[in-house]
């Protein structure tokens, strides 16, 4: 049973770029959550996922940050117009049906913006 | 903000027990504690998760204190390997994301 997949590893953007992550849940997972990790930082909640809705968005910034989780494929985490303080690792979580405390999480995406 | 503290960092000898602390003193009775942890900017792993009875795994061992507003996670034998950011979360059966604090930097010394 694979693990949570997230691609790219590593994505390099120039400022005003737009970026895109993806992650793929373990198999049968229903729940994906993002979170971003800025250097020496801890893990810090971006949004709740499940199939085709958001649960929760209370992490996510007001403007230029979106995400979706649509009925076949990954989810994706969307930036438009990163700026240099965007530069972080975004790490992805999922977990089966109502057991959102159990969360098993991906490799991350390093996100460099230049 | 998270609902733990943890001491910022702490060594342990190869071989030894690393007993890492962790204070939860506004916990609430439905609210289990969790432990991850971090190696060198990979994601999180889980190690080991309990409500008020200590639990024991393959990786770990916890301790919750009786009044529950404090725990220890026990690595019996530590690795370099164990050599990692350690996280102590709170979260309730109904929660929905974890908070994560700063955590333990362990080192683990040959």
């Amino acid at each position: 049973n694979a693990g949570v997949m997230q691609n790219p590893r590593h994505l390099v953007r120039r400022r005003g770029q737009e970026a895109r992550l993806r992650c793929s849940p373990m198999k049968g997972h229903s729940h994906v959550y993002w979170y971003r990790q800025l250097p020496e930082e801890g893990l810090k909640f971006m949004v709740y996922l499940q199939k085709e809705n958001i649960i929760d968005e209370s992490g996510m910034p007001k403007e230029r940050f979106s995400a979706e989780f649509p009925k076949e494929g990954p989810s994706i985490l969307r930036i438009q117009q990163v700026v240099r303080g965007d530069s972080a690792a975004y790490f992805c979580a999922s977990s089966p049906p109502g057991l959102a405390y159990e969360q098993y999480f991906g490799p991350g995406t390093r996100l460099t913006v230049t | 903000d998270a609902k733990t503290t943890q001491p910022t960092s702490m060594d342990c000898a190869e071989g030894r027990a690393a007993n890492l602390p962790c204070n939860h003193s506004t916990i609430s009775g439905n609210e289990y504690v969790y432990w991850y942890r971090q190696i060198h900017s990979q994601g999180p792993q889980y190690i080991i998760h309990g409500l008020k009875n200590n639990e024991t795994n393959e990786m770990a061992s916890l301790i919750i204190t009786e009044d529950r507003k404090s725990s220890t996670l026990i690595l019996p034998h530590a690795t370099l390997r164990d050599t990692a950011v350690y996280y102590c979360i709170v979260l309730g059966p109904n929660g929905q994301n974890f908070v994560f604090g700063p955590g333990t930097r362990l080192s683990v010394l040959p």
